[in-house]
């Protein structure tokens, strides 16, 4: 059945390395949303992206963090130096948006550790 | 800005008992509300959802939600619980100030006892 998919599903990496994250979207939907799960603030929306072109990314610190969709089947996510406080785990979302609402799917979810 | 608050982190039940999860939201028309469960390393999946009309929702897996406006609130039930809905689960309220954006409450972790 379509789900959404996501690559790594773990990551251990080092403080000031770069990180990408992907995504594909179920295919079909034309909307990708990027979010972020941490204990002490819950999961918190970073940007999304309608046909491709980023509609807000107003919860996405923009000196390290990046995303993208390189083709309507891909979604990137980069952090570029990380750090330990990135640690977190990063869902991706996709949907069939420009309606008064349609329903987000989640993937299953990146693990990100920043030693 | 649009809230949600959870204001129990952990309940724990037994099988079979009756389970109320509580929702409160911060917004002045009309919420849409929803209710996320995630199975732990899963995603977010879809329980059920409030835009308008009734206000008892029906949604999968035997849960309900009933919508109260006198109260801001959007509780999340089920008449008997199962060992399978131990999970955490999320109240989110959509912002209608033009963007799709989900707020999530901090969400409540259920542990179902034998």
């Amino acid at each position: 059945d379509a789900r959404v998919t996501q690559t790594p599903r773990d990551k251990v990496t080092e403080m000031g390395q770069e990180v990408t994250m992907r995504c594909q979207p179920i295919l079909g939907h034309n909307t990708v949303f990027w979010y972020r799960q941490t204990m002490m603030q819950g999961l918190e929306l970073l940007a999304y992206f309608r046909n491709r072109a980023p509609l807000d990314d107003s919860g996405m610190p923009k000196d390290r963090f990046s995303a993208e969709m390189p083709d309507a089947t891909l979604a990137t996510l980069k952090i570029q130096p990380s750090e330990p406080r990135d640690s977190a785990v990063y869902f991706c979302a996709s949907g069939l948006g420009g309606q008064t609402y349609n329903e987000q799917f989640f993937g299953p979810g990146t693990r990100l550790t920043v030693l | 800005a649009q809230s949600v608050t959870q204001p129990d982190i952990h309940i724990t039940v037994s099988e079979g008992a009756s389970l109320e999860l509580r929702c409160n939201y911060s917004y002045g028309a009309t919420p849409y509300l929803f209710w996320y469960v995630q199975s732990p390393g899963q995603g977010l999946q879809l329980l059920l959802k409030y835009f308008s009309g009734d206000t008892l929702v029906q949604g999968i897996k035997g849960f309900e939600a009933e919508f109260k406006r006198s109260q801001s609130s959007f509780n999340l039930r089920k008449p008997s619980v199962h060992w399978s809905d131990a999970a955490e689960y999320f109240c989110a309220v959509l912002d209608q100030g033009g963007s799709e954006k989900l707020v999530f409450g901090k969400g409540t972790k259920l542990t179902v006892n034998p």
